[in-house]
């Protein structure tokens, strides 16, 4: 089992919806990673928080809006969304210290969008 | 265009060969890789990793090969069994960046 957690493991809403996307990890990690992934594609960076404060956002759509409400939390609120953003989104976490560390990824939340 | 990348995208080995993939990367300011295992309806796991100032890592039953000179990465499996299946993804980024940017994927079979 992986030790970030993420939920739901399935979402399916409609575009006038409103849902949240919820990431936790409990290793001390300073780092969390949004990363959205297609079919049969590698995962794409969304959003990266180091020590809680957003310092990437790889152009992604305000439709999309992540929140770091700690270290161990994570979230990502969805409102408006398209067929075309259905996908696995991917929660990461890292250590973030003085030299590149692994990202561990949760299992994922399999979205679609009606 | 992507700066990771695969050689091939599928590979078909058979139950106790030693399988190699292979990924090439274009951006010579990277210095630290990982290779990772996606199994069908779960996240990216974790399996090696290693920095530009060596060329070789060994972990249990896998092998990474860094060959900086030509920007190729491999991953060595040993002895390869029915769970090794999945997509592999090679990854990268360099010191001090937070953005790991992932190869395409490979989707090794082991055929028991």
């Amino acid at each position: 089992d992986t030790e970030v957690t993420q939920t739901p493991k399935h979402l399916v809403m409609g575009m006038t919806n409103k849902k949240s996307l919820k990431c936790e990890q409990h290793m001390g990690h300073r780092a969390m990673y949004w990363y959205k992934q297609k079919a049969k594609k590698p995962p794409e960076l969304m959003f990266v928080y180091s020590y809680e404060k957003l310092s990437i956002n790889e152009s992604v759509p305000s439709r999309f809006s992540p929140e770091c409400p700690n270290s161990s939390l994570l979230n990502l609120h969805l409102h408006a969304l398209q067929p075309e953003d259905s996908a696995l989104y991917l929660c990461a976490s890292s250590l973030r210290d003085r030299d590149n560390s692994p990202l561990h990824f949760g299992n994922g939340t399999r979205l679609t969008v009606t | 265009g992507e700066s990771v990348g695969l050689h091939l995208p599928t590979l078909s080995v058979q139950e106790g060969d030693n399988s190699i993939i292979n990924c090439a990367y274009s951006n010579s300011a990277s210095d630290y890789f990982i290779w990772y295992k996606q199994e069908s309806g779960k996240g990216p796991q974790f399996i090696i990793d290693i920095r530009s100032n060596m060329d070789k890592r060994q972990g249990q039953r896998v092998t990474v090969l860094l060959n900086k000179t030509v920007k190729h990465l491999s991953l060595q499996i040993a002895a390869t069994q029915p769970g090794d299946s999945a997509v592999y993804f090679c990854a990268e980024n360099y010191s001090g960046s937070e953005k790991l940017v992932f190869g395409k994927g490979t989707k090794l079979t082991v055929n028991p």
